[in-house]
């Protein structure tokens, strides 16, 4: 089983649509979790951490489930300037390694 | 404006030669890192490293090498024992000063290297 695992896509949504993505991950010592944003041919750009009682910023939610261990990303009201790959981030192996899912393709159509 | 520069953007090498991506930053972070991505794929930690003098392999550390004589600094080296090398390589760094700080990577601009 990989440490990080992402569905990946693409999700196709038209534009004002709500779209979630799911990130589950192998590790129960896990401490940190992000979402980054990567274009195309770009480095990835961070989109916002996520804490356990989970936390918004602006039309993006990101939600925390330890028990089950998949942290999500909630996209309200989508863009055409949201199309991009979605990437999450856990640490592993301690609090300074940091692995990557493959990410999930999102494209937001007119 | 603080930040971390990669450089060449694109490196372009024959088979068989070593080659040696920079990395150095400014924004007074402990720990630095190596990612791979290929096409299609997600990024692969290559080596990190906490503090000066001292660094961790990844999960793909084969076929690389890395240093860190200053805290600004930590070049990766793409020997000739990697069988795959034509990749995207990314740099990023991360404050780390405390075990339970949530602080997020910060990267470089990446340099795509082509092996022929």
């Amino acid at each position: 089983r990989k440490e990080v695992e992402q569905d990946p896509g693409p999700f196709n949504v038209p534009e004002g649509a709500t779209v979630a993505f799911n990130c589950t991950y192998s590790n129960s010592a896990s401490q940190s979790f992000f979402w980054y944003r990567q274009d195309c041919r770009k480095e990835p750009k961070l989109l916002m951490s996520v804490y356990s009682s989970g936390n918004e910023d602006g039309r993006f939610t990101a939600q925390l489930n330890r028990a089950s261990q998949y942290i999500s990303l909630l996209i309200r009201d989508s863009k055409l300037s949201d199309s991009a790959t979605y990437l999450c981030v856990v640490t592993a192996q301690g609090y300074n390694k940091l692995i990557f899912g493959a990410g999930t393709r999102l494209a937001v159509h007119p | 404006d603080g930040g971390i520069t990669q450089s060449p953007k694109y490196l372009f090498r024959k088979e068989g030669q070593n080659v040696t991506l920079s990395c150095e930053q400014n924004l007074n972070h402990d720990a630095m890192y190596w990612y791979r991505q290929d096409p299609g794929q997600g990024l692969r930690l290559i080596y990190y490293s906490q503090i000066v003098n001292d660094f961790q392999k990844g999960d793909i550390a084969e076929g690389y090498s890395v240093s860190r004589e200053k805290k600004e600094s930590f070049p990766l080296t793409v020997t000739s024992a990697q069988k795959n090398p034509t990749a995207f390589y990314l740099c990023a760094s991360r404050i780390d000063r405390v075990q339970s700080d949530n602080s997020p990577l910060h990267f470089g601009n990446g340099t795509r290297l082509t092996v022929t």
